[in-house]
């Protein structure tokens, strides 16, 4: 059984400070990595992807993949109370028809 | 704006009962799925498309069935609604390759079986 394995929280943080978001997977053979956000009450929405190894930037996001670890992060900078919400960490299996989600981390930020 | 609906946002049915959940998009996404979203169980796929007639089994395919006789709309099919099927169904769509593009989902559709 292929696994995306998140903390589920909640990890609480203060505004302005960095949320740190951690992600490990099984399959090794996995190429393509998500982060998805859900607010409460509504649906997920994509907000990073990443395929490579090392980092990639978007505005306050970046996210972080370490294929030999088989580990993907994701780091939300000056963090404010609308980055609340659960953080869902994706892997596309070997296949590459089926996303395999984690439980996702629930994020909370204080003001 | 590009979208993925789903036809009801809540819905309540009978135990019993053929229930039919609806989604449409308008991206001409080739692949197309269906998940149902549970509290400490997250997203489990129920059945996925990749083209028009093409359907294949998810993790959870039990009790439900699908149809996609149009590129645009996939629809799930719950042949005989039972109580542990009340759950958030959400719909998602992707460009093929979907290594390359991620998810687009639906609001979903808080079912209710009573």
């Amino acid at each position: 059984q292929k696994e995306v394995e998140q903390n589920s929280g909640p990890l609480s943080v203060p505004e302005g400070a960095i949320a740190s978001l951690n992600c490990t997977y099984s399959d090794r053979g996995s190429q393509s990595f998500f982060w998805y956000r859900q607010y409460s009450g509504k649906s997920p929405e994509l907000i990073m992807s990443i395929y490579s190894n090392g980092d990639k930037e978007d505005g306050r996001f970046t996210a972080q993949l370490n294929k030999a670890s088989q580990y993907v992060s994701l780091l939300i900078r000056d963090s404010q109370p609308s980055d609340s919400a659960t953080y869902l960490c994706a892997v596309i299996d070997t296949g590459g028809f089926k996303t395999i989600f984690g439980a996702g981390t629930r994020l909370f930020v204080k003001a | 704006d590009v979208k993925v609906t789903q036809s009801s946002r809540y819905l309540v049915k009978r135990t019993g009962e053929k229930v039919f959940l609806e989604c449409v998009q308008d991206m001409d996404h080739e692949n197309m799925f269906w998940y149902r979203q549970d509290p400490g169980l997250g997203l489990r796929l129920i059945y996925f498309s990749y083209d028009v007639k093409m359907k294949e089994k998810g993790d959870i395919p039990e009790g439900y069935s699908v149809s996609r006789e149009k590129k645009e709309r996939f629809s799930l099919i719950l042949e005989s609604a039972s109580t542990n099927q009340t759950s958030m169904y959400l719909c998602a769509s992707s460009k093929q390759g979907a290594g390359d593009y991620g998810y687009t989902f639906g609001s979903g559709t808080r079912l209710t079986v009573v």
